[in-house]
């Protein structure tokens, strides 16, 4: 399984954008990058994912560097209910029941 | 609301005591999943059921005895338990476990063994 390393917490102002770094240096080619949130006193929850082209949805975008080792969620308005540990996990599309969770980043957004 | 509701929130138990942790998802999935998290470490995969079948079993001590009696709920039954198995348990589901789908977690059960 690839590590990552993330930092342990990062702040944020409200309606500011955020961006959230991870570092995947051994990920496969057949990793997709897969990132949940843990909301306080809640289960993880998707949030994206992607295996080389950027991403977006509703929630995020997704930034993944061209050496894949690296990606970025970007939230682009960061609000107090974005609060929560973010997880990046690199993810085997065939053996896809092990998410792996690492210990994550914990985001603080300031009102 | 994600679909995965776990009974009861909160559980209190002794170490002699035989409690049990109830599953139910409403998304139509064939997978479902207990793990569990414990202060200061990252979650911890415990079981996964495909169709009612156990495909893993992540070295969980037996004193944790899953079941799943249909492809919508899915149990962790609790017998002799230590204060160290306090924690957040968490369950949850997938459409299936090979094809990398969304997991869909619930709430959690927290679990203090006193």
């Amino acid at each position: 399984d690839a590590k990552t390393t993330q930092p342990n917490s990062m702040e944020s102002n409200e309606e500011e954008p955020v961006h959230l770094p991870c570092n995947h240096s051994t990920i496969s080619g057949t990793d997709y990058i897969h990132w949940y949130r843990q909301l306080p006193s809640q289960g993880p929850e998707y949030v994206i994912h992607g295996l080389t082209s950027n991403v977006n949805n509703r929630m995020a975008s997704l930034a993944i560097a061209e050496d894949r080792k690296s990606s970025t969620l970007i939230l682009h308005r960061a609000t107090l209910r974005d609060a929560a540990v973010y997880y990046c996990i690199p993810r085997r599309m065939d053996s896809s029941y092990k998410l792996i969770f690492g210990s994550g980043t914990r985001l603080l957004v300031r009102p | 609301e994600t679909g995965v509701t776990q009974t009861p929130r909160h559980l209190v138990m002794g170490m002699t005591n035989k409690k049990s942790l109830k599953c139910e998802q409403h998304l139509g999935h064939n997978a479902m999943y207990w793990y569990k998290q414990s202060a200061k470490k990252p979650l911890e995969l415990m079981f996964v059921y495909s169709l009612e079948e156990r495909v893993e079993n992540n070295s969980v001590p037996s004193r944790f005895s899953p079941e799943c009696p249909n492809s919508s709920h899915l149990f962790l039954h609790l017998h002799t338990l230590q204060p160290e198995d306090s924690a957040l348990y968490l369950c949850a589901s997938s459409q299936d476990p090979f094809s990398g789908n969304t997991i869909y977690f619930g709430e959690g059960s927290w679990l203090t063994v006193v």
